[in-house]
């Protein structure tokens, strides 16, 4: 159980175009989902929280108008990258919790990791 | 701010030595632990959770534990194979979850 599908696997594009990376939990309700960048060598940065049906939240130096999240339901969030350059190529991964940050933060549920999307922008 | 620190950044052992993963964090206040391993150029696979009240967990070879009032967590695999050989993330959840930089192992045959 608790699965976390990311499509596509990869993806090239050219610069100026958007990209949309789509996040699905397979087998459970995902009350919170995060997207995550990842540049080589480096670990994993926090970009974006995201609520089913509210507006996400980004972390501080995430563009929100570059970076746009949707996250219209329960099982799927989307991530576009818009007028993308080649500083955005990087691999992008997503989780999901069934756990609800709330205001408070999150309730110490286990996030579940997405494979991730390879982004090459030329 | 979270501070998540792994060392060594990189180790190389024959196989069959036991591994020892060390990782710090600054912020004694958090809800859980998580060991992953990741493989080049994939995703994340979650090795082991310890929640906060909890002092170890084990699973099968790997065994973790954490010492939260020290900010401190050893991941130990033992009797390592070279299909052991990958990068392995230590992650803090707080208020969000703050990933240290890994441990790069290599298991040589």
């Amino acid at each position: 159980g608790a699965v976390v599908s990311q499509h596509p696997s990869w993806v090239i594009c050219k610069s100026g175009t958007s990209v949309k990376i789509e996040c699905r939990s397979l087998d459970f309700q995902a009350t919170t989902m995060f997207w995550y960048r990842q540049f080589p060598k480096q670990s994993l940065m926090l970009m974006a929280t995201s609520n089913e049906g509210s507006k996400a939240t980004y972390e501080q130096g995430v563009e929100k108008d570059k970076f746009l999240i949707n996250h219209a339901s329960l099982t799927l969030s989307t991530l576009t990258v818009t007028s993308a350059h080649p500083e955005d190529s990087s691999f992008y991964i997503c989780s999901a919790t069934p756990g609800d940050t709330g205001l408070a933060g999150p309730t110490g549920y286990e996030q579940y990791f997405g494979p991730g999307t390879r982004l090459t922008v030329t | 701010k979270q501070e998540v620190t792994q060392i060594p950044a990189a180790l190389s052992v024959p196989e069959g030595e036991n591994l020892v993963l060390n990782c710090s964090f600054t912020d004694s206040a958090i809800y859980n632990l998580q060991w992953f391993r990741q493989d080049p150029g994939k995703g994340l696979t979650s090795l082991l959770l310890i929640q906060s009240s909890q002092r170890e967990q084990t699973s099968g070879r790997l065994n973790a534990s954490l010492d939260k009032s020290s900010g401190r967590s050893t991941l130990y695999i033992a009797a390592s194979q070279p299909g052991d050989s990958a990068t392995y993330l230590c992650a803090v959840n707080g208020y969000k979850l703050s990933f240290g930089a890994g441990t790069t192992v290599t298991v040589r045959a």
